[in-house]
C-alpha cells in the first residue's frame, strides 16, 4: 500500500488560509468516507483535527475544515495562526481492511 | 480522562523479538478497537496494525504481516505488539491508539499514547 501523496511544505501568513491535499486512489481516499488529518508537533503524538472527511472533534477549533473530491481529500486551515506551525498527516480506510497515512505536510507560519 | 500508556520498547538486534505494551485507562477498554502506528526518526507516520474491540479480527500492514501479532487482554486493559524477527527498518516510535467509536473499526484515531522506542541495531 503506497503512502497517499501531500504536498512537503505549505507556508502562509498570520490569518490567511492554506490547504494541503491528499491525494490517493479509488480504493482508499476515493472509494470511503474514512479519511482523517492529524497533527503533529515535533516530539509530539499526533492529535486528530478531522475525521469522517470533515467532521471535527470536540476541542478542535472551526479554523480547521476538510473536503474530499474524487481521490483527493483537503484540510484548510483559515485565520492562520503561529501555533498551527506543524506536520499535518492524511490518513484513509483502504479497500484492503488496512489503513495508509499520507507523506505528511510541514506548515510554516511566516 | 483517555490515557494510553505505552512501554516495552528498547534496543534489540536484527532477527530477534520484542513485545511492546499498551495500558489503557480512562475508558471502557473492551469496547473499542485498537491500532498500532509507527514512525521511523525523521519519517512520517506508517500504520501497522488493528484489533477488534473483542480481538476477533486482526488485519495488518503488508510490511508486517507474519512477523507481527497484535492481541489485547480486555480484562488487564492492555493491548500488546508482539514483534519477531526485527529488522533495521522496524526501528520507530511505536504509538498505540484508540477507536473514536465504539465496537467499530474506521481508523479513527481519537486517542494516542507518548509512544515508545525501538531501535533495531546490531
Amino acid at each position: 500500500q503506497s503512502a497517499l501523496t501531500q504536498p512537503a511544505s505549505v507556508s502562509g501568513s498570520p490569518g490567511q488560509s492554506i490547504t494541503i491535499s491528499c491525494t490517493g486512489t479509488s480504493s482508499d481516499v476515493g472509494g470511503y468516507h474514512y479519511v482523517s488529518w492529524f497533527q503533529q508537533h515535533p516530539g509530539k503524538a499526533p492529535k486528530l483535527m478531522i475525521y469522517e472527511v470533515n467532521d471535527r472533534p470536540s476541542g478542535v477549533s472551526n479554523r480547521f475544515s476538510g473536503s474530499k473530491s474524487g481521490n483527493t481529500a483537503s484540510l484548510t486551515i483559515s485565520g492562520l495562526q503561529a501555533e498551527d506551525e506543524a506536520d499535518y498527516y492524511c490518513s484513509s480506510y483502504t479497500s484492503s481492511n488496512t489503513y495508509v497515512f499520507g507523506t505528511g505536510t510541514k506548515v510554516t507560519v511566516l | 480522562q483517555v490515557q494510553l500508556v505505552e512501554s516495552g520498547g528498547g534496543v534489540v538486534q536484527p532477527g530477534r523479538s520484542l513485545r511492546l505494551s499498551c495500558a489503557a485507562s480512562g475508558f471502557t477498554f473492551r469496547s473499542y478497537a485498537m491500532h498500532w502506528v509507527r514512525q521511523a526518526p525523521g519519517e512520517g507516520l506508517e500504520w501497522v496494525a488493528v484489533i477488534s474491540y473483542d480481538g476477533s479480527n486482526k488485519y495488518y500492514a503488508d510490511s508486517v504481516k507474519g512477523r507481527f501479532t497484535i492481541s489485547r487482554d480486555n480484562s488487564k486493559n492492555t493491548l500488546y505488539l508482539q514483534m519477531n524477527s526485527l529488522t533495521v527498518e522496524d526501528t520507530a516510535v511505536y504509538y498505540c491508539a484508540r477507536e473514536g467509536i465504539r465496537w467499530r473499526i474506521v481508523g479513527y484515531f481519537e486517542y494516542w499514547g507518548q509512544g515508545t522506542l525501538v531501535a533495531v541495531s546490531s
